[in-house]
C-alpha cells in the first residue's frame, strides 16, 4: 500500500507554545488529506479535511484558529496546534487519500504531551 | 461526525480460534475498509471493499461488503498472538466514518 510519512511521532511542549506536525504522502499525490485526533481506547474523532490548495474544512467543534492546517503541496499537510494546552494533548493522526483512490493510507501518528 | 456501530467492543480468543467482528450503519457507503491499529501506531489498511457482496481475503483475513451497502464483517482465521491490536473499519461515501473498534486479545 501507500506509504504516509507523520513527524514527529512524539513532541512534548510547554502550555502556551505551538507544535507543527507534519504529514508527508512519500509515493503518490494526496489531494485529500485528513487530520484525526484519538483519546486513548476510543476510536478516530476527524477534526478537518484539507484539499491542496484550498483551506481546510473543520468538524463542528474543532476551532480553525487553535488548529491550523496547511496542504500546501500534493505531498505535505501540516497541523500546528496553537498555544497549546494540557487538554490539546492527545494522539493526532493524518490520512491520505489519492483522487482516484477510496483508499485512505494514515500516518503513524504523534503522540503530543502539553505540560 | 457520524460513527459507526462496531461489535464487539472487545473480545479475548484462544490462540487458534477464529474471530468474527462486524460493522452497521444507518447509512450506505461505495466503500468499505477494514484497518488494524496497533498501540501508538497509526490504522494499517488491511482489506478494502467496493462492491455491495463483495467477498475479499488477505490471507487469514476475510472481509465482506453487505448486499445492503450498510454492513460488512471482517473474520480472522487460526488466531495468533500477532493478531492483537484494535480493528477499525470504515466507511466512506462523501468523506470516511470510522467505526467504534474492535480490541482483540489472543491468548497463547
Amino acid at each position: 500500500g501507500a506509504v504516509v510519512s507523520q513527524h514527529p511521532s512524539r513532541v512534548i511542549c510547554k502550555s502556551g507554545t505551538s507544535v507543527k506536525i507534519e504529514c508527508r504522502s512519500l509515493d503518490f499525490q494526496a489531494t485529500t488529506m485528513f487530520w484525526y485526533r484519538q483519546f486513548p481506547k476510543q476510536s478516530l474523532m476527524l477534526m478537518a479535511t484539507s484539499n491542496e490548495g484550498s483551506k481546510a474544512t473543520y468538524e463542528q467543534g474543532v476551532e480553525k484558529d487553535k488548529f491550523l492546517i496547511n496542504h500546501a503541496s500534493l505531498t505535505l499537510s501540516t497541523l500546528t496546534v496553537t498555544s497549546a494546552h494540557p487538554e490539546d494533548s492527545s494522539f493526532y493522526i493524518c490520512s491520505a487519500t489519492e483522487v482516484q483512490n477510496t483508499e485512505a493510507f494514515f500516518g503513524q501518528g504523534t503522540r503530543l504531551t502539553v505540560v | 461526525g457520524q460513527q459507526l456501530n462496531q461489535s464487539p467492543q472487545s473480545m479475548f480468543i484462544q490462540e487458534g480460534e477464529d474471530v468474527s467482528m462486524n460493522c452497521t450503519s444507518s447509512s450506505i457507503f461505495n466503500t468499505w475498509l477494514w484497518y488494524k491499529q496497533d498501540p501508538g501506531e497509526g490504522p494499517v489498511l488491511l482489506i478494502a471493499l467496493y462492491k455491495a457482496g463483495e467477498l475479499t481475503s488477505n490471507g487469514r483475513l476475510t472481509a465482506q461488503f453487505g448486499i445492503t451497502r450498510k454492513d460488512s464483517f471482517l473474520n480472522i482465521s487460526a488466531s495468533i498472538p500477532s493478531d492483537v491490536g484494535i480493528y477499525f473499519c470504515a466507511g466512506r461515501f462523501d468523506q470516511f466514518y470510522f467505526g467504534t473498534g474492535t480490541s482483540l486479545t489472543v491468548i497463547p
